[in-house]
């Protein structure tokens, strides 16, 4: 069974930093993208950024509202993706959901639970 | 950027009613469109992908159509756990965007 486990949320200040993990399991990882969403409360979803598997080069993409702060990684080793996020902003509050992109239909098709960051002073 | 328009924002229905939903492209996405439904607290699940694909354990009332600019997902008879939002997603070009979402409600 596919599972996603993000993990590492929590209250921050604006200005710091703070790094979100996505632990997977129940398939081979490392040949898969990944992928970052997030929904800030009661809000729509928003395409946070995505890593490419290593036959794909392992590059990344993000969006323009977070490129330049954040940064995602993986180690295929452990199964895990991550989420650096610095310089956070009050706009930064949300639910953040990792994703198993599918190369085939290029879709989201195994959503985490998500984890609530919460950048307030 | 490619923005995505749904419409309604939001639909009121009754179980057993045929409703469908509207996505526009801001540019063409040939068929990188996908659908998610979400539900209160919960994660977003896949529908459908490459605009029509339905996405396997997803109830064959569920249909998506469409190509280029205009799509759109239609559920045929309504159950009561269809009840919530539903997202266009398209992923033709970076930034991968989404639509603003319809909330499906009971009437």
């Amino acid at each position: 069974e596919v599972q996603l486990v993000e993990s590492g949320g929590g209250l921050v200040q604006p200005g710091r930093s703070l790094r979100l993990s996505c632990t997977a399991s129940g398939f081979t990882f490392g040949d898969y993208a990944m992928s970052w969403v997030r929904q800030a409360p009661g809000k729509g979803l928003e395409w946070v950024g995505f890593i490419r598997s290593k036959a794909y080069g392992g590059t990344t993409e993000y969006a323009a509202s977070v490129k330049g702060r954040f940064t995602i990684s993986r180690d295929d080793s452990k199964s895990i993706a991550y989420l650096q996020m610095n310089s956070l902003k009050t706009e930064d509050t949300a639910v953040y959901y990792c994703t198993r992109q599918n190369y085939g239909s290029g879709s989201s098709d195994y959503w985490g639970q998500g984890t609530l960051v919460t950048v307030s002073s | 950027d490619i923005q995505m328009t749904q419409s309604p924002s939001t639909l009121s229905a009754s179980v057993g009613d045929r409703v469908t939903i509207t996505c526009r492209a801001s540019q063409s996405i040939s068929s990188w469109l996908a659908w998610y439904q979400q539900k209160p607290g919960k994660a977003p699940k896949l529908l459908i992908y490459k605009a029509s694909s339905l996405e396997s354990g997803v109830p064959s009332r569920f249909s998506g159509s469409g190509s280029g600019t205009e799509f759109t997902l239609t559920i045929s008879s309504l159950q009561p756990d269809d009840f919530a939002t539903y997202y266009c997603q398209q992923y033709n070009s970076y930034p991968i965007t989404f639509g603003q979402g319809t909330r499906l409600e009971i009437k």
